[in-house]
């Protein structure tokens, strides 16, 4: 089955850039998606076909995809953004695949 | 939005049934699916239907005990979950396909709120 690793947890400064990885075998030949999930609530879809925003999501949020890893990049980090973070990829074989989670905390 | 209901306890081999009822798009327009996350856990896919309901498909850890269905004169989507286990021990969200009808690469535009299934003696 495919599968996405995420390191666990993130830790950044307010107004700093957070960097959240993903891998996966051959990841840039297929979309890559990114959800956030906050405390106690449903995950948002942040970022859909690698890199374009849906309506109402900050522009701080970009993503790229190249090669077996996926980015997705918070600029000017607020407190707000504190949450847990998951990439999301299509396969043949195992439909919607997570990736296993990243913390991101604000310091 | 997506409202889902039916969530609660099971006794291990037991079954429930979740169903969640979409509002504000047209449901028959697009997959569906429910993804479930355990407690401090991450985000699990389960399974996925697809707009006219012709074409489901189901995470390995659940195929043969659970049946996604829906009902597009309803607006509602269902999960039957048989033979329970500890293991399926979650928060089941009811989530939308954002721009596919049918079973394809795409994201989740959309979440319910979640209905919690817990298995246990």
């Amino acid at each position: 089955s495919y599968e996405l690793t995420q390191p666990p947890s993130v830790s950044v400064s307010p107004g700093q850039t957070a960097t959240i990885t993903c891998s996966g075998d051959r990841l840039g030949d297929r979309y890559v998606y990114w959800y956030q999930q906050k405390a106690g609530q449903s995950p948002v879809l942040v970022i859909y076909e690698d890199s374009r925003w849906p309506s109402g999501i900050a522009a701080r949020f970009s993503g790229s995809n190249s090669g077996n890893t996926a980015t997705l990049t918070i600029s000017g980090t607020q407190a707000m953004d504190e949450a847990d973070y998951y990439c999301q990829a299509w396969d043949s074989s195992s439909a919607f695949v997570f990736g296993t989670g990243t913390k991101v905390t604000v310091l | 939005q997506l409202l889902e209901s039916g969530g609660g306890l099971a006794r291990p081999g037991g079954s429930l049934r979740l169903s969640c009822e979409a509002y504000g798009f047209t449901f028959s327009a697009t997959a569906m699916s429910w993804v479930r996350q355990a407690p401090g856990k991450g985000l699990e896919w389960v399974a996925v239907i697809s707009g006219g309901g012709q074409d489901r498909y189901y995470a390995e850890s659940v195929r043969g005990r659970f049946t996604i269905s829906r009902d597009n004169s309803k607006d509602t989507l269902s999960l039957q979950m048989n033979h329970l286990r500890p293991g399926d021990t979650a928060k089941y969200y009811c989530a939308k396909g954002r721009a596919l009808t049918e079973l394809g690469e795409d994201a989740f535009d959309v979440w319910g709120q979640g209905a919690l299934v817990t298995v246990s003696s």
